[in-house]
């Protein structure tokens, strides 16, 4: 069925260096992508989402890339501090015949090594 | 920015006893909510929708029986197990849609730990 995956699993980076975490869709039809960080025993946290009709989108220390022609997403955090180590999630917008609702990517942990 | 609460945060039962969560959208309206079960170092999984006023529509494998939801106001859904069990021992998370907002804003709340011994 649809999904939504993740190259890596895991990713450890040094300190201040930049951060790339990868997720790869499988539905086209998908407009709205979102990424949340979750931190250990806490629910997910908002960091920035893109519409399909934009490639880019730039927030605080964070960049959402999205390339629709092999449906693959990606969210880079400049500059990764030891606060941004957490489980990243990707997820896509889905319709259903109760409405819409979101699907979730496998997700990522982030390890920031001092 | 919207915040959504979940009591409580942590419960730990006996098997065969049943534990309702509530969530709370504290400054919006909330006329859908989402529960999700997260298992550890897994990614979240939609249990079911929940509309304020009308029946939770539940993703398929999702007993409707054992989970229990209510949503009677635009600001509290409750997640009810029934009859608990050792593989219910789960991660609990709520998330709240703010219309005001627009259909894609949605809000997750802290989550809730079950415990089931």
């Amino acid at each position: 069925g649809e999904s939504v995956g993740l190259h890596l699993p895991t990713l450890s980076v040094q300190e201040g260096d930049n951060s790339i975490i990868n997720c790869a869709y499988s539905n086209s039809a998908s407009d709205y992508f979102i990424w949340y960080k979750q931190e250990s025993g806490k629910g997910p946290q908002f960091i920035i989402d893109i519409r399909s009709n934009m490639d880019k989108r730039q927030g605080q220390r964070v960049t959402v890339l999205l390339n629709k022609t092999v449906k693959h997403l990606s969210l880079q955090i400049a500059a990764t501090q030891p606060g941004d180590s957490a489980v990243y999630f990707c997820a896509e917008n889905a319709y259903d015949s109760y409405g819409q609702n979101f699907v979730f990517g496998p997700g990522t942990r982030l390890s920031v090594l001092p | 920015g919207a915040v959504v609460s979940q009591h409580p945060s942590r419960v730990i039962c006996k098997s065969g006893t049943s534990v309702k969560i509530e969530c709370r959208s504290l400054d919006f309206q909330a006329t859908t909510m989402f529960w999700y079960r997260q298992f550890p170092k897994k990614s979240l999984m939609l249990m079911a929708t929940s509309n304020e006023g009308s029946k939770a529509t539940y993703e398929q494998g999702v007993e409707k029986d054992k989970f229990l939801i209510n949503h009677a106001s635009l600001t509290l859904s409750t997640l009810t197990v029934t009859s608990a069990h050792p593989e219910d021992s789960s991660f609990y998370i709520c998330s709240a849609r703010d219309l005001g907002q627009g259909p894609y804003e949605q809000y997750f709340g802290p989550g809730t730990r079950l415990t089931v011994t």
